[in-house]
């Protein structure tokens, strides 16, 4: 099993230029995140998906589209990148139910110019 | 919405060294757990305390779940090169909100 994986490993995007992260698991887990990690901020939650079909916004969503393909693949897209959106970008998965462990793919570094 | 305080932000020790942070939340959990992120990596789910005064270990990691399930912490004896990294508590979902805590990065000096 490769867990969960993410692609792009890294990005550089200049303002107002677009792009989507993709990430997939192979856990047959229902529920999957978009996290973004800033320095001294921690892990942020951006949108969250219980299950295929289904997204809601986390504490940080204002810039940010998503979309749960099946119940493998959560993509996360930025439509015009700000370079406040410079960030290490995580997604993860959990099973969900008594011990709702998170599993993280490797993360994804963007750089906005 | 829930927020949950981790203290200290940085903590430099000698190896051989213990090392404690806490968690500290506004509002009582049904649940906390702990992860560790080593430099460059990403986050590693470590434990789940749930019950009010839980204590458990792993070698020579202890975690504690307070009495009033507020607060956490987690205690490390005699560190090694290898607890080097960030260890992060979180709270427990609530609705579609789930929030870790800023972190405690933890350097060992050789």
């Amino acid at each position: 099993n490769a867990g969960v994986t993410q692609t792009p490993k890294f990005q550089v995007l200049k303002t107002g230029q677009s792009m989507t992260l993709q990430c997939a698991q192979d856990m047959n887990h229902n529920s999957m995140y978009w996290y973004r990690q800033d320095p001294g901020m921690g892990l942020r939650l951006i949108y969250y998906s219980a299950s295929e079909g289904t997204t809601d916004k986390g504490e940080v969503p204002n810039g940010y589209n998503v979309s749960r393909l099946n119940k493998r693949e959560f993509s996360l897209r930025l439509e015009s990148a700000a370079p406040s959106q410079t960030s290490v970008y995580f997604c993860a998965s959990s099973k969900a139910g008594a011990v709702d462990t998170q599993y993280f793919g490797p993360g994804t570094r963007l750089t906005v110019l | 919405g829930q927020q949950v305080m981790q203290i200290p932000q940085y903590q430099h020790v000698q190896e051989g060294e213990d090392f404690t942070t806490y968690c500290n939340s506004s509002t009582t959990l049904s649940n906390i757990q702990w992860y560790k992120q080593r430099p460059g990596g990403h986050p590693v789910f470590l434990i789940q305390l749930v019950k009010s005064g839980e204590v458990k270990k792993q070698k020579r990691l202890t975690f504690q779940f307070g009495e009033a399930k507020k607060n956490s912490s987690l205690h490390i004896t005699a560190t090694q090169t290898t607890d080097v990294g960030t260890y992060f508590c979180a709270g427990p979902r609530i609705g579609n909100q789930f929030y870790f805590g800023t972190g405690t990065s933890l350097t060992v000096i050789p």
